[in-house]
Order: C-alpha cells, then structure tokens, then sequence
C-alpha cells in the first residue's frame, strides 16, 4: 500500500524557517517524482514544487521561488520542504504527492505550517 | 503561467442524476489534465488522468472527456458519495489548478 506522510509542521513566526518531511513507503521511491502541495485554510490547491526521480529537474511555483528549496534522499525514502523567510501568505496545508502519468496519484494527508506571530 | 477556469463554482444535484464540470485552460495543454476530489477534512484524491483515463479504483460512474479545448467530468448517476469539491489540474507547464467546484446534494 502506498503511504505518504508528512512532518515537521507548526507555527512558526515570519521570516524563520521551517524544513518539512514526507516519508514514502509502498512503492521504489527512487522510480518517481514528488510533488509539494499547499491549500490555506477554506481555500483551493496551489502546486508548489516538484522534483524528479533522480533529482535532476526541480521546479518551483513563482510564489516560493528563491525562499523554499525541494529536496529528496532516496536512501531514505524521504522528500523535503526547506521553507525561509516564511510569510503569513504561507500558511497552509502542506502535502506531498506522487507524480505519476501527468498527475498526481497518490497525497498524504497533509502537515500544517502557521505563519503567524 | 496557465490559467485554469473552472465551472460551475458551486453545484446541487439531485441523486440519480448526471453532472457535469468543466475547465478551460488559457492556452492548448492536449491531453495533460486530471481530474481530483476532496472531501471535507480529507487529502484531494485522483479521479481521471490525461484527460479520459480512469484512475485505479475509481467508479466507472466518473469519466472524463475533451472537447477542444474544453475539458469535462461528468458523473453518472450521482451517489451520496459523490459530494465535496472537485479540482481540474493541468500538467503542461508549471502545474496549475482550476479554482473548485463545489458539489452538493439537492
């Protein structure tokens, strides 16, 4: 069964930094890419970073670019968010997500960041 | 970036019947768009990819379709369910999502 679960969450106060972790279980991870997520709370899906299997291509929503860096550890099973110089404007529901035939197929249930001091 | 516009933004359906959501991209995507519901406390969960493929588990009430470059859910025969806010997705470029539509029962 595939699982996705984040941490490292919480309220944190604006411009510190926060590092979040997906761990992935269920499937090689080293064979797909991963995706963060985000939704602030009552609000819709905004994609905001992806990497590729072996880490060669990374990408960036134009909101986060230059503050947050994906990362993945394949060893690990592992991907990660490093978020500074965090905003109010981020907080929100954080997921991780497979990536799979233009899509993403599988979430996990998601890590709550508060920006707020 | 690709803007999504997505429609309706809210919907009430009786059961039974037929629904219908569609997104229209600001530029031509072919066949890069997902389909995804979210229920109410819960991760957003894959419904159709590329366009018409049926994910893995999904009913076969939930098909997807495309007409230019208009992109449709429909679901057949609404079940209970059902209910909770759908999102289209394009994968062309730097992912984005359409806005939700909320769907209800009548």
């Amino acid at each position: 069964e595939v699982q996705l679960v984040e941490s490292g969450g919480g309220l944190v106060q604006p411009g510190r930094s926060l590092k979040l972790s997906c761990l992935a279980s269920g499937f090689t991870f080293s064979n797909y890419g991963m995706n963060w997520i985000r939704q602030a709370p009552g609000k819709g899906l905004e994609w905001v970073a992806s990497i590729s299997s072996s880490s060669s291509y990374i990408y960036y929503a134009d909101t986060v670019k230059g503050r947050f860096t994906i990362s993945r550890d394949n060893a690990k099973n592992t991907l990660y968010l490093q978020m500074t110089s965090l905003r109010s404007e981020d907080t929100a529901l954080y997921y991780c997500a497979r990536h799979r035939d233009n899509s993403f197929d599988y979430w996990g249930q998601g890590v709550m960041v508060t920006v707020s001091s | 970036d690709i803007q999504m516009t997505q429609s309706p933004a809210s919907l009430s359906a009786s059961l039974e019947e037929i629904v219908t959501i569609t997104c229209q991209p600001s530029q031509d995507i072919g066949n890069y768009l997902s389909w995804y519901q979210q229920k109410p406390g819960k991760s957003p969960q894959l419904l159709i990819h590329s366009a018409t493929s049926l994910a893995d588990g999904v009913p076969s009430r939930f098909s997807g379709s495309r007409s230019g470059t208009q992109y449709s859910l429909k679901i057949n025969r609404l079940q209970v369910e059902d209910t909770g806010i759908y999102y289209c997705l394009q994968g062309y470029s730097a992912p984005t999502f359409g806005a939700g539509t909320k769907l209800e029962l009548k």
